[in-house]
This record gives structure tokens, C-alpha cells and sequence, in this order.
């Protein structure tokens, strides 16, 4: 079946550090891929999206590119702010609309 | 545009108790709707989903149940909580307007049983 893994957190950083957050997948077909953010008391939000390969999702500074050859969606942002710290899910959806999510990596960014 | 409501935002529940957890979904119809958990420190779940009124697919099994009466409401319940219940309660549903958009999801309840 479909899976998504993720880097395990908590991952901290100060201020303006360079993000990574590792996305890898398994699934037949062509799945769509999926960035969430949940900030702390809230539900999830749509971050950004990947429908097919080589297509890069933009939003808030954080990009993610849909890479099919090596199957993931890792997620970047060049200079992280306080403001950013929260759990990210990396998701991704395939034909029966079901949404299969990783398992979250908490974002700590220290002023 | 989808909004999901849920409701309440936090509850306190001793062990034992019944619980029902409402969502209900605007600005769409004949959606999936979709319940989802997120223990403490660990990430979502899928509890149930639905594919329309009446119909409930049960994705692991446990101590809770769920129940769709009207297009747009979608019920999780429980006759005697656990412990092991407490967690933070997610509904969603597909976001579908020209593709795949991924979920909207509700703000979530926050369910701690004591």
C-alpha cells in the first residue's frame, strides 16, 4: 500500500537557518504529493502541492519539488522565522482521493 | 469555498463516558468525509471515512464508531471512553475543484479522557 515517511523530529533552528524536511514515498501510479502545517493548538493546513513530477510547490517561502526518479518531496525554506515553528505532514494522495500522511516532524526556530 | 465545523474545540471526559463529536462540512456536497486522530507527539491516523449518508468504512479497529445521517454531518462516537482514546480529533474532506487540492480540514477537537 501507499506510504509516506518522513524525517523524525523534533528538528530545531535559530533564526534564518536553512530548512530541510525530508519527504520519501512509496505508491503505485502517479500520486499527488502534499505539504501540511499544523500550528500548535490548530488543525492542519494546506502548505503546498506537487501534481506531477518535476513540478515544484511554492507558498510562504517553503518550496517542495515532486522528484519521481528518487520519490520524494523534500521540503525547504532558505531563512526560517520564530513564527514558522509547528508540525509539517508530508502527504500525498492517490486515485481513491484518500489521503496517506507521514508522521509529522515538529519545527522548533529559536530566535 | 469548503469550510468544515467541528465541535466542541476541547472536551474533558472521564473514563467510561459517551462521547459524539459533530462535524459538519459547508459548500459542498456529497462529499468523503473522513475522521482522523493525532495521539500525543505522534502523527494522523485514519479512523473512519464516508462516502456518502449512511455509509461508514472503518479503517482499524477500536472503541470508537461513527455515523454520517445527513450529507453534510459526520458523527464520532463512543458508548465508554478509554484512556487510550484522548487525542486530538480531525475531520476533513477532499478539496476538489479542477484536481487534486489535497483536504480541508476542521480546527479540530482536542479530547482528553481522565
Amino acid at each position: 500500500g501507499d506510504s509516506v515517511t518522513q524525517m523524525e523530529g523534533p528538528v530545531t533552528l535559530s533564526e534564518e537557518a536553512f530548512l530541510t524536511i525530508n519527504c520519501t514515498y512509496t505508491a503505485t501510479g502517479y500520486p499527488s504529493l502534499f505539504w501540511y502545517v499544523q500550528y500548535p493548538g490548530e488543525g492542519l493546513q494546506l502548505l503546498l502541492k506537487a501534481t506531477k513530477a518535476d513540478d515544484k510547490g511554492s507558498n510562504k517561502g517553503f518550496e517542495a519539488t515532486y522528484r519521481k526518479e528518487t520519490t520524494s518531496f523534500h521540503l525547504e525554506k532558505g531563512s526560517v522565522q520564530v513564527s514558522d515553528s509547528a508540525v509539517y505532514f508530508c502527504a500525498l494522495m492517490n486515485a481513491g482521493n484518500m489521503l496517506t500522511f507521514g508522521g509529522g516532524t515538529r519545527l522548533m526556530v529559536k530566535p | 469555498s469548503q469550510t468544515i465545523h467541528q465541535w466542541p474545540a476541547t472536551l474533558v471526559q472521564p473514563v467510561g463516558s459517551p462521547l459524539s463529536l459533530e462535524c459538519t462540512v459547508e459548500g459542498t456536497s456529497n462529499p468523503n468525509l473522513y475522521w482522523y486522530r493525532q495521539a500525543a507527539g505522534r502523527g494522523l491516523q485514519l479512523l473512519f471515512y464516508s462516502v456518502g449518508i449512511g455509509q461508514i468504512s472503518s479503517e482499524v479497529p477500536q472503541n470508537l464508531s461513527a455515523s454520517r445521517p445527513q450529507d453534510r454531518q459526520f458523527i464520532l462516537s463512543s458508548k465508554k471512553l478509554l484512556l487510550s482514546d484522548s487525542g486530538f480529533y480531525l475531520c476533513a474532506c477532499p478539496r476538489t475543484f479542477s484536481g487534486p487540492y489535497g483536504y480541508t480540514f476542521g480546527s479540530g477537537t482536542r479530547l482528553t479522557v481522565v
